[in-house]
């Protein structure tokens, strides 16, 4: 089974900094997705950067950029410039990747999450 | 930009009746999901649907739940028997393919007194 953990249940960040959460994930597959997704205090689930496992490159988007070290198992979210909005938990999440068409391997395994502050 | 919507925001209910949560995915999306996040703890999948039956269910979704896409629209979760533990946060996910991102709605809070 795939679990993910999030080490890091709160931090902080001054505004305009930068700040990477980490997420380490235990998987036996070789094909799968990751997610980071964003929880404002709204609680709406906000996706915030993708990546496929068989991509070597790191997705950035924006002001968002991540660290997969798929070796590791480490997937690690670096905020840049941080800006008061980005205040909420940050969800990890993993996804194998599906074999079957209309199979189910769909479903969205999460980390626990990590409350991030961004302070003026 | 398309969004998937969920009715009600909010929902309080008494113990041992039934509620319907009811959700819009995405227009051209294929794949849709259910998933739970009881107050300060992770999201967790409850079943995931395509083809107009049920992929994949976890533990979590027992005999008390049961989805359904009654039309080509809506995307509903029943729950027959509410428990004071079915308290939670039930977001409804919707994509295009396996493997595609899963897009959320904005969430029903269910209250169960």
């Amino acid at each position: 089974a795939q679990t993910v953990t999030q080490s890091q249940p709160e931090m902080s960040v001054q505004e305009a900094e930068t700040v990477t959460l980490s997420c380490t994930y235990d998987t036996s597959e070789s094909n799968y997705y990751l997610f980071w997704y964003k929880q404002p205090p709204s609680r709406q689930m906000i996706l915030v950067i993708r990546q496929e496992a068989y991509k070597q490159q790191n997705a950035t988007e924006n002001r968002f950029s991540v660290n997969f070290q798929k070796a590791a198992k480490s997937f690690s979210l670096k905020i840049s410039d941080s800006q008061l909005g980005d205040t909420a938990m940050y969800f990890c999440a993993f996804m194998k990747h599906g074999v079957n068409y209309g199979g189910s391997q769909g479903n969205l395994i999460f980390g626990k999450g990590t409350k991030l502050s961004v302070k003026p | 930009e398309p969004e998937v919507t969920q009715t009600p925001s909010h929902q309080v209910t008494q113990m041992g009746q039934e509620v319907i949560l009811r959700c819009v995915p995405i227009s051209n999306h294929l794949y849709f999901y259910w998933y739970r996040q009881i107050l300060g703890q992770k999201v967790e999948f409850l079943v995931s649907f395509y083809n107009n039956e049920i992929s994949e269910k976890s533990e979590i979704f027992d005999d008390q739940f049961s989805v359904e896409r009654p039309d080509g629209s809506n995307f509903t979760l029943k729950i027959r028997s509410t428990k004071l533990e079915d308290s939670a946060m039930y977001f409804c996910a919707s994509s295009y393919g396996q493997g595609r991102t899963q897009y959320f709605g904005p969430g029903t809070r269910l209250l169960v007194l």
